[in-house]
């Protein structure tokens, strides 16, 4: 079965700080993991892949297949990212798509 | 239109009564998703379509549910005998092809039971 898990509903931190968003994953086969993020009345939208190994908005995240997680990074914050952030996980034998239930950002100035 | 789009954006509905609600996806995208998002339970998957089949409908709550997708576009998620529970937002989602792909959401349809 396709598992993720966001173990934190709310991170609160300040500007300039550094932000990890916790994802982990469950799945019997080749995994593909994104992170998703929904600004205050957007939509949501694809904030980046695991595929694509690229650093969006300064935000990266890698694979660990060994620890199945796909944390979310950036080494400095800023009020913009205040966000709702969702990991989601599918594969390559599926067209699946399951979503964690969310970590919310906020940013203080 | 440019992205997925959702109607109504907002449902007021009395306990009992069925409610239907429709997602347009993008031209020619192949995969369609139904999501209801709930506060502290993230993104539940309800239902995906590939084309006009539904591989996979573990994600219905319960068989008040059902969707249909026509001629691999528009999908209807109706709801039969809605209860409190169900009021929730919900996000329709459509890829252009299987596996590896963005999943672009429209801006979901809010339904409120009362």
């Amino acid at each position: 079965a396709q598992r993720v898990t966001q173990p934190e509903k709310l991170l609160s931190v300040f500007k300039g700080a550094p932000v990890e968003l916790k994802c982990n994953y469950s799945y019997s086969g080749s995994p593909e993991l994104f992170w998703y993020v929904q600004y205050s009345r957007q939509r949501l939208q694809l904030l980046l892949r695991h595929i694509s190994r690229e650093s969006i908005k300064g935000f990266t995240a890698d694979l660990n297949k060994g620890e199945t997680s796909f944390h979310l990074k950036k080494p400095f914050a800023q009020e913009e990212d205040s966000a709702m952030y969702y990991c989601a996980l599918g594969g390559y034998n599926t067209d699946k798509l399951i979503f964690g239930t969310g970590t919310r950002l906020q940013v203080f100035p | 239109g440019a992205g997925v789009s959702q109607s109504p954006s907002n449902k007021v509905t009395e306990k009992g009564k069925d409610v239907e609600l429709r997602c347009d996806p993008i031209s020619g995208h192949t995969a369609l998703y139904w999501y209801r998002q709930s506060l502290g339970q993230g993104l539940e998957f309800l239902i995906y379509f590939q084309g006009n089949s539904a591989p996979d409908k573990s994600g219905l709550p319960s068989d008040r549910f059902s969707a249909e997708r026509t001629g691999g576009s528009v999908s209807t998620l109706t709801i039969q005998r809605t209860q409190q529970e169900d009021s929730a937002v919900y996000l329709c989602a459509s890829s252009p092809h299987r596996d590896r792909t963005e999943a672009f959401f429209g801006q979901g349809t809010r339904l409120t039971v009362v």
